[in-house]
């Protein structure tokens, strides 16, 4: 069966501009959740969501938002680029929320913010 | 609070040779635990979870609620196994995020 399926696979955007970034679940899969990553800070947890609800944020900036469709798919938004926000952003999808089955991750994007 | 500690950020061996990542947690209840690997230019994926105390590609890994510890060991390394390894945690108020430690490079060397 398909896995996570991220897109786009690479974006650049300027300071200032906005992006939006997709995850398509596992079929089946009902909790999604975003992680960045990068070199300084490893894998930080974004939000997840799970039933088109926002379950669990974590600790950024309300530049940072997300949201859930009725089919399983996620997008997140950042609005006001900073150069900061360059980073891998990695959606996972679990079956149920805290599946001890673990969650299975996509490719990821790749933001640079110049 | 929830904290993953991966003590080493580098760790290298000779094929053959015992390998032991490390991983500590910090978690007020009963936790869920993971490792995850990352081969390079592969996207991130699960590689074992303790609650299912299964031995994935000769890995293991023993839950110690005493010392909180989740270490990953495998008895004979392969040069194959060269890859990044995280320590992850999940459980309660917490439901549906992972605690991702700092990772692990382990480079196995022929």
């Amino acid at each position: 069966k398909a896995g996570v399926t991220q897109t786009p696979r690479y974006l650049i955007k300027t300071r200032g501009q906005q992006v939006t970034l997709s995850c398509s679940p596992i079929s089946g899969h009902r909790s999604v959740s975003w992680y960045q990553q990068t070199p300084g800070q490893g894998l930080q947890f974004l939000f997840e969501y799970f039933s088109e609800t926002q379950r669990n944020k974590g600790n950024f900036p309300g530049r940072f938002s997300g949201r859930q469709f009725s089919n399983s798919r996620s997008e997140m938004n950042v609005s006001t680029l900073e150069l900061g926000d360059s980073a891998l952003y990695l959606c996972a999808s679990s079956l149920v929320r805290g599946s001890d089955y673990g969650y299975t991750f996509g490719s990821g994007t790749r933001l640079t913010v110049v | 609070a929830q904290r993953v500690t991966q003590p080493e950020k580098l760790l290298s061996v000779f094929k053959g040779a015992p390998v032991e990542l490390k991983c500590n947690y910090s978690y007020s209840g009963s936790p869920e635990l993971f490792w995850y690997v990352q081969y390079s230019r592969q996207r991130l994926q699960l590689l074992l979870r303790h609650i299912s105390r299964e031995s994935i590609k000769g890995f293991t890994a023993d839950l110690n609620k005493g010392e909180t510890s989740f270490h990953l060991k495998k008895p004979f390394a392969q040069e194959e196994d060269s890859a990044m390894y995280y320590c992850a945690l999940s459980g309660g108020s917490t439901l549906g995020r992972l605690y991702f430690g700092r990772g692990t490079q382990l480079t196995v060397w022929p």
